[in-house]
């Protein structure tokens, strides 16, 4: 099954940075990528995916990049703000396409 | 509200009790997911359904969880005899098709003592 997992447990930043996750993966058959977002007391919520024919995708000020050689993606934040601190989960879709999470990144942004 | 809904958000109970879950999915939405969450991890998939189907089993359901989705639209998720490791979050989700964006709903946190 799919493996993935994140390089950081923690990631400080100061409002207004730009900030990366980044995620690794095992399996170099999955061919769907989903960042999730989580905040405290909720549910994850859906950021930005991104399909294994891809390399790049970009939303409202977030980028995910894909690197199918190293088996890698992150997510880019522009200007963090402080309503952006929650904890970032990359899940790997596999072949049946459910989203598998790792451990996620605690994103905190000070003010 | 369209969202995914769940009930009850929050379940105490004493060990081995059973305890059942609802999830509401989005309205036409044929996939439903279950997740578990425990403090300072992602969430681990349990099982999912394509319409009225169970799909897929994760080993972490143990023969004690059991869940339905009779009508293929709501669906529940039960615990028998409860044991203090069931204690966690336990996420339900749904998405429109196989590939489409999975929406969680807020989850129903379950203390057992």
């Amino acid at each position: 099954g799919e493996s993935v997992g994140l390089h950081l447990p923690t990631l400080s930043v100061q409002e207004g940075d730009n900030s990366i996750i980044n995620c690794a993966y095992s399996n170099s058959a999955s061919d769907y990528f989903i960042w999730y977002k989580q905040e405290s007391g909720k549910g994850p919520q859906f950021i930005i995916d991104i399909r294994s024919n891809m390399d790049k995708r970009q939303g409202q000020r977030v980028t995910v990049l894909l690197n199918k050689t190293v088996k890698h993606l992150s997510l880019q934040i522009a200007a963090t703000q402080p309503g952006d601190s929650a904890v970032y989960f990359c899940a790997g879709g596999g072949k049946s396409y459910i989203p598998t999470f790792g451990r996620g990144t605690s994103l905190i942004v000070h003010p | 509200d369209t969202g995914v809904s769940q009930d009850p958000r929050h379940k105490i109970t004493k060990r081995g009790q059973n305890v059942t879950f609802r999830c509401d999915p989005i309205s036409e939405h044929n996939r439903l997911y279950w997740y578990r969450q425990t403090l300072g991890q992602g969430p681990e998939f349990l099982t999912y359904f394509q319409n009225e189907a169970q799909l897929e089993k994760s080993r972490l359901l143990s023969d004690r969880f059991s869940a339905e989705r009779p009508k293929g639209s709501f669906s529940t998720l039960e615990i028998q005899r409860t044991e203090q490791g069931d204690s966690a979050m336990y996420l339900c989700a749904s998405s429109l098709d196989r590939v489409g964006e999975a929406f969680f709903g807020q989850g129903t946190r379950l203390t057992v003592v």
